[in-house]
């Protein structure tokens, strides 16, 4: 049973840039939540997909967008990429909304 | 603005000994409680989680939470080296649509 995937694992960016991460939910999970985790600090929710709808997002700016596809995988696009934005990108997946999430290896991004 | 409070340690304890993970938080509307072990380098991974009053008992591991108090803690006991990690706290709404999450306490078992 493959657990949450994340794609790719690292990568590096110039400020300015556009970037998109990906997830695969773990097998029969419908929600998919992504979450910021700069070094040194506890992940920050950045939104939650559930029925390919955005259900609530947290403190981030427009340029942070995403999307979820009928498969139940989602990305996560950040425009207009800044140097605060190099960070560990996390993708969580549950079962409905209100239950455990499972991570996956997450995306380190590096502005540069 | 919700909060969820950690010590952010580190938290040293020698191997075989107890450890006690402690975290509160502010919004009395929260429903379930979680907490996640997260090696350097690597994502959280989820250990325990727990949605009424009292203790919960995995294995080692050991969640309390008391509602009237907000205060979750986590007790490891038999503590190995390979425990040591960050250990995050974590926090759901009402709606269950998002995590709020603690800064961490970072675990040492020394040998």
């Amino acid at each position: 049973d493959a657990g949450v995937t994340q794609s790719p694992t690292h990568l590096i960016k110039t400020r300015g840039q556009q970037v998109t991460l990906r997830c695969s939910p773990k097998s029969g999970h419908d929600t998919v939540s992504w979450y910021q985790q700069a070094l040194g600090q506890g992940p920050q929710f950045i939104f939650q997909y559930y029925e390919e709808e955005e259900r609530q997002r947290g403190n981030f700016p427009d340029r942070f967008s995403g999307h979820q596809f009928p498969n139940y995988s989602s990305e996560l696009n950040v425009n207009a990429l800044l140097l605060g934005d190099s960070a560990l990108y996390l993708c969580a997946s549950s079962l409905r909304r209100n239950t455990e999430a499972f991570f996956g290896q997450g995306t380190r991004l590096t502005v540069v | 603005q919700k909060e969820v409070e950690q010590n952010s340690g580190p938290l040293s304890v020698p191997e075989g000994a107890i450890a006690s993970l402690n975290c509160t938080y502010s919004d009395r509307g929260s429903q379930s409680f979680f907490w996640y072990r997260q090696y350097s380098g690597k994502s959280p991974e989820l250990i325990m989680f727990i949605y009424s009053n009292g203790d919960k008992e995995d294995g080692r591991f050991t969640a309390q939470l008391n509602k009237a108090s907000q205060y979750v803690s986590l007790l490891i006991r038999d503590s190995q080296p390979s425990d040591s990690a960050t250990y995050l706290c974590a926090v759901n709404d009402n709606a269950g649509n998002m995590l709020t999450f603690g800064g961490g306490t970072r675990l040492m078992v020394k040998p």
